[in-house]
C-alpha cells in the first residue's frame, strides 16, 4: 500500500535554531518528492523538489535530502525565523501515468518562537 | 506565475443547502484537482479532471459532484452540504501528469 508518514507530528523550536524533519515513504514506483510549506489558513506552497537520482537539494535555508534505497527524506532548515512557522508536507508521487498519482504525508507543524 | 484562485476564503453555509466552490487557474493546465484537508489527515482528493467535462472520482467522492466547462474553472458542488462536510477545501492544477501540482489559498467551509 502506498503510504506518506512524517515525523515528528509538531515540533516547536527557538529562533535562530536548526531542525528536521522526516517523511518515509512506501510509494512503488517512485516517481519524484516534493516538500511544500503551508501557512495556517493558506494553500501549500513547493520548497523543493527530489527526482530518483538526487541526493541534496537546497533552497535558501531549507535543504531537502533523499535516499530513494532507503525510502526516506528529509528537510532541514536552518537559522529558523519565525516566518518558518508552518505545516511542511511530504507528498510523493507514483511513477504510473494517472493523474491521480499524488501521495500526501498528513504534515509536520512547525512553531519557531522568539 | 501560476495563480490558481478558490472563490471564497470563508464561507458558512445550513445543513441541506447547496454549495458551490469555484477554482480558476490561469496558466492554461490540464489537470485540475479538488481536496479537503483535516487535521491529522492530511489531504484527500474528492475530484480530478484531466480535461474540460473530463472527470475521475479521487478516494472520498461520496457527497460531491464536479463540473468543468472550461479548461480554466474547475468548480466542486455539495449537493445537500451535512456537517461532516465541515473542513478546509483546497483546489489545485498542474501542467502535466508529472508535473508540479500549484494550490490555491483554499476555503475553510463550516457547515452549521
Amino acid at each position: 500500500k502506498n503510504q506518506v508518514e512524517q515525523s515528528p507530528q509538531s515540533l516547536i523550536i527557538l529562533e535562530g535554531k536548526n531542525c528536521t524533519l522526516q517523511c518515509n515513504y512506501t510509494v512503488s514506483p517512485f516517481s519524484n518528492l516534493r516538500w511544500y510549506k503551508q501557512d495556517t489558513g493558506r494553500g501549500p506552497v513547493s520548497l523543493t523538489i527530489m527526482t530518483f537520482s538526487e541526493n541534496t537539494k537546497s533552497n535558501g535555508r531549507y535543504t531537502a535530502t533523499l535516499d530513494a534505497d532507503t525510502k526516506q527524506s528529509s528537510l532541514h532548515i536552518t537559522a529558523s525565523q519565525l516566518s518558518d512557522s508552518a505545516s511542511y508536507i511530504c507528498v510523493v508521487r507514483e511513477g504510473q501515468t494517472g493523474a491521480n498519482n499524488l501521495f500526501f504525508g498528513t504534515g509536520t507543524r512547525l512553531t519557531v518562537i522568539p | 506565475d501560476v495563480k490558481v484562485t478558490q472563490s471564497s476564503r470563508y464561507l458558512v453555509k445550513r445543513t441541506g443547502e447547496k454549495v458551490f466552490l469555484e477554482c480558476v487557474q490561469d496558466m492554461d493546465h490540464e489537470n485540475m484537482f479538488w481536496y479537503r484537508q483535516d487535521p491529522g489527515l492530511g489531504l484527500r482528493l474528492i475530484y480530478f479532471s484531466y480535461d474540460v467535462k473530463m472527470k475521475e472520482k479521487g478516494d472520498i467522492p461520496e457527497g460531491y459532484s464536479v463540473s468543468r466547462e472550461k479548461k480554466e474553472r474547475f468548480s466542486l458542488i455539495l449537493e445537500s452540504a451535512s456537517t461532516n462536510q465541515t473542513s478546509m477545501y483546497l483546489c489545485a492544477s498542474s501542467l502535466g501528469r508529472h508535473t508540479e501540482a500549484f494550490f490555491g489559498q483554499g476555503t475553510r467551509l463550516t457547515v452549521v
